[in-house]
């Protein structure tokens, strides 16, 4: 079983919609969880970052966590074309090393 | 707003070569280092360096890779003998502190390395 499990899409959505992103994963010893927007040939960029089970929210995005049940989600709303992005997960337990799933490739249409 | 730099943008090198990829990470922080993406991969981390040593490493990183901070803003990753395999992405990432934060967590745009 793989770390970290992404959906790599592609996810199409119209703009306005709102666009639901999530993650599973294996370890235990993951505490923090981050989403990470990263552009064709760019690198991630942080998006949101929380540790601690439920929702954090930030402008137009929320993340959530689900310690129990191992899973993780972005929701993006009034979703926008410059949205259009690949959107990664990432975790991490002790140490610096984040862990990062496969990426999901999303694309708002005007 | 601060940013991590990377040198060169693209770098091809013949199988073989050693190859010096360049960072200038975000200058009040004090933890940086290297991840690299393959084409169509997830991002992976490589090392990890603070307080001019090595703090964490994976398996990717063999006896073919080191890394050095030579001064007090530039910190680099050495592949001694490149391998065919080695074409990927690489991140260069810093942030002002480590272990229990992420905030301040950057990375660079990368330089796409193509080995030949």
């Amino acid at each position: 079983q793989k770390e970290v499990e992404q959906d790599p899409g592609p996810l199409s959505v119209p703009e306005g919609a709102i666009v639901s992103l999530n993650c599973t994963y294996s370890n235990s010893a993951f505490q923090y969880f981050m989403w990470y927007r990263q552009y064709s040939r760019k690198g991630p960029e942080l998006l949101m970052y929380t540790y601690s089970s439920g929702n954090k929210e930030d402008g137009r995005f929320t993340a959530q966590v689900d310690k129990s049940s191992k899973y993780i989600s972005l929701f993006i709303r009034d979703s926008q074309p410059s949205d259009s992005a690949t959107y990664l997960c990432a975790m991490k337990a002790a140490g610096n090393k984040l862990t990062f799933g496969g990426g999901t490739r999303v694309l708002v249409k005007p | 707003e601060p940013e991590v730099t990377q040198t060169p943008s693209h770098q091809v090198t013949q199988m073989g070569q050693e190859v010096i990829l360049r960072c200038v990470p975000i200058s009040n922080h004090l933890y940086f280092y290297w991840y690299r993406q393959i084409l169509g991969q997830k991002v992976e981390f490589l090392v990890s360096f603070y307080n001019n040593e090595i703090s964490e490493k994976s398996e990717i990183f063999d006896d073919q890779f080191s890394v050095e901070r030579p001064d007090g803003s530039n910190f680099t990753l050495k592949i001694r003998s490149t391998k065919l395999e080695d074409s990927a992405m690489y991140f260069c990432a810093s942030s002002p502190l480590g272990q229990n934060e992420l905030y301040g967590y950057t990375f660079g745009s990368g330089t796409r390395l193509t080995v030949v």
